[in-house]
């Protein structure tokens, strides 16, 4: 299968830093997507990105889609308690492709200190 | 709207011994999708669905079976239960409408333990 990496794969941060995390993947995607999971929950779409070089902003998250199709970043920007969580980025090789199948990093532990 | 629902939330097992997780949708939506989520090593997909009536293998598909007999419902079974197969276990449904084809929408998962 289609493999995504990652990284990093944990964060301890004081509230109010900032937090990057990136994804990168050896094939080209065409849709790169960002989740969120809170404990005990399933994952929750946070931001869509459908063009390279698209920078998406949702609150204080923005996320690009990398210019050569094969990357991807979170930013988090003034983090607090309640973005502790596990984050995961997803890819779709071709859009409307392979019956809407996303394929998924290993996710970053983010841990917020108050 | 409920969205996707899991039942059961917990469930033990022992070795051999087998059961059926089930996943309702009430958003209409066409594609449904079990994945199983182990640490560290992110959603793996076990199987799909494109619709009623017809299913497809995913990434870790082997000692699973599916079924969807109905649009909203997609079955996940375990014959015949092992430890490997404790796990956390998700399921997803997305629709040509919602968003296009990317936005899956997860349930709350099913925390399996087989001993």
């Amino acid at each position: 299968g289609q493999q995504l990496n990652q990284s990093p794969q944990s964060m301890f941060i004081q509230e109010g830093e900032d937090v990057s995390m990136n994804c990168t993947s050896s094939s080209i995607f065409n849709t790169w997507l960002w989740y969120k999971q809170d404990p005990g929950e399933g994952p929750v779409l946070l931001i869509a990105l459908y063009k390279a070089g698209e920078l998406t902003s949702n609150g204080r998250l923005t996320a690009q889609f990398g210019i050569t199709r094969k990357d991807s970043f979170l930013n988090i920007s003034a983090s607090i308690p309640s973005d502790v969580g596990i984050y995961f980025c997803a890819g779709q090789l071709r859009r409307g492709s392979t019956l809407g199948r996303l394929y998924f990093g290993r996710g970053t532990q983010l841990t917020v200190w108050p | 709207n409920a969205g996707v629902t899991q039942t059961p939330k917990f469930r033990v097992l022992k070795t051999g011994q087998s059961m059926t997780l089930l996943c309702a949708q009430d958003m209409n939506h066409e594609y449904m999708y079990w994945y199983r989520q182990d640490p560290g090593m992110g959603l793996r997909l076990i199987h799909y669905s494109v619709g009623e009536g017809t299913t497809a293998k995913g990434e870790v598909p082997d000692g699973y079976n599916v079924s969807r007999l109905k649009k909203q419902n997609f079955l996940l079974g375990l014959e015949s239960a092992a430890p490997s197969q404790t796990s956390v276990y998700f399921c997803a449904s997305t629709s040509e409408l919602a968003r296009g084809w990317n936005e899956q929408f997860f349930g709350p998962g099913t925390r399996l333990t087989v001993l």
